[in-house]
């Protein structure tokens, strides 16, 4: 099983541009979320879902965008990007949802830069 | 607003020694913690799950205590070596939330 893969590994990005980091899970996960990890402060959750065609926000949503069509995958959008994007973005899936006390699997990240 | 603390940004120790990571919450009702360790460059690799109800965790060197009252989780390995440097996250979620809180890790060198 590959796991929870994530593409491109580095991006460069200027201000203004679009762009999309993908994400794709081989574990049948109906879980699955987006981080930005930032020094001095953590994993933040910017959106999650449970399930094929459903989605919600997580605790900093703006700028970015997902959609869940498949099972497999969740792609992050990046509408026009900004130097405050500048970031280390992780995929995450799981089994089960938090409220049942299962473990995050996560993808290797992308290193996003924002000129 | 709800909040994750871990003690120290850093923390260095002698190989052999015990380590101890701290997490702190406020505002919060967790029914469970986990305990994640990040090598550079490479995503958060799932430890150890306490709930709310127990009180230790064991596996292998590691050990995780969960105090409800004082709001807080202590990570500790024994016998420490150096493959242990990383950074270790702790997080908290609950029945009713989608959401998990991440702390924002300690980084921990194990000198030789």
């Amino acid at each position: 099983n590959a796991g929870v893969t994530q593409t491109p590994k580095f991006q460069v990005l200027k201000t203004g541009q679009s762009m999309t980091l993908q994400c794709a899970q081989d574990m049948n996960h109906e879980y699955m979320s987006w981080y930005r990890q930032d020094p001095g402060m953590g994993l933040r959750l910017i959106h999650y879902s449970v399930g094929a065609g459903i989605t919600d926000q997580g605790e900093v949503p703006n700028g970015y965008n997902v959609s869940r069509s498949t099972t497999e995958d969740f792609p992050l959008r990046l509408l026009s990007a900004a130097p405050s994007q500048t970031s280390v973005y992780f995929c995450a899936s799981s089994p089960g949802t938090p409220a049942t006390n299962e473990k995050l699997f996560f993808g290797s990240g992308t290193q996003l830069s924002v000129l | 607003s709800q909040k994750i603390e871990q003690n120290s940004e850093a923390l260095n120790i002698q190989e052999g020694k015990t380590a101890t990571l701290t997490c702190n919450y406020t505002n919060y009702s967790p029914a469970y913690l986990q305990w994640y360790r990040q090598d550079p460059g490479r995503g958060p690799v799932f430890l150890l799950l306490i709930r709310e109800n127990e009180k230790e965790k064991r596996k292998e060197r590691l050990k995780v205590t969960f105090d409800t009252t004082l709001k807080q989780s202590l990570f500790h390995i024994t016998a420490s070596q150096p493959a242990d440097s990383a950074t270790y996250l702790c997080a908290l979620g609950s029945p009713g939330t989608y959401k998990y809180i991440f702390g924002t890790g300690t980084r921990l060198k194990v000198l030789a």
